[in-house]
């Protein structure tokens, strides 16, 4: 049973335009979530997170919105560059400590110039 | 932040063979994570590597098949035992840059293909 779900498999965006990654999960109890970037050859990296008290949290190009009556998030990036091409991970975990953190299958996203 | 160093980066494997692969990590933790990605799929965790106790195993992962060693706060192996062509793999060392918020620092992953 997969609690963390990205239906998207994969995405392209023109340069420049906004890439928006959705995200869903069916467990209640995740009250933190996160968003991992993943290039070739490489570990994840953590790009962005949001706690369960807040509906948006912006750094930078990336903005994360969590819808919690729709258990929905997702990731904006603005504008988006060839460099943000990568497989994008969304994650969950319940904030008690060392609560082990739940990952989606991942959106391969492709920004073309 | 952390630096996590993974080796093999990659091998290649023959069927009913083990392999041993080393996390090294630049700064003491209290524990470090073992995750596997299978191709196409998502990132699963193995177990949890803790100094001075027995690594706790999620379900469906054993120690026969996977012993962890944490012999230090800064070096943990992962041992993927009697390997069938299922086990290839990208597996993944990770440390908690906040226990409560769960961001995770990872190792750059040790891709298996077993044969």
């Amino acid at each position: 049973d997969q609690q963390v779900k990205q239906n998207s498999p994969s995405l392209s965006v023109q340069e420049g335009r906004i890439s928006i990654l959705n995200c869903d999960y069916t467990n209640s109890m995740f009250d933190y979530f996160l968003w991992y970037k993943k290039y070739p050859a490489e570990g994840p990296t953590f790009l962005i997170s949001i706690s369960s008290i807040k509906d948006k949290n912006e750094d930078g190009r990336f903005t994360v919105f969590l819808n919690k009556s729709a258990k929905h998030l997702s990731l904006h990036i603005v504008p988006s560059q060839p460099g943000d091409s990568a497989v994008y991970f969304c994650a969950a975990k319940r904030r008690t400590s060392y609560d082990k953190v739940i990952f989606g299958p991942g959106t391969s996203l492709s920004v073309i110039p | 932040s952390a630096v996590i160093s993974q080796k093999p980066s990659r091998d290649i494997c023959q069927r009913g063979t083990s392999l041993t692969i080393q996390c090294q990590v630049d700064s003491q933790v209290t524990m470090m994570f073992w995750y596997r990605q299978q191709p196409g799929q998502s990132l699963t965790l193995i177990a949890t590597a803790n100094q001075g106790s027995e690594a706790t195993y999620e379900s469906g992962f054993v120690i026969d098949k996977f012993p962890i060693s944490r012999p230090n706060l800064t070096f943990s192996t992962l041992t993927v035992s009697n390997m069938s062509p299922e086990d290839s793999s990208i597996y993944l060392c990770s440390v908690g840059g906040g226990a409560r918020t769960g961001e995770l620092f990872f190792g750059e992953g040790s891709r298996l293909t077993v044969l």
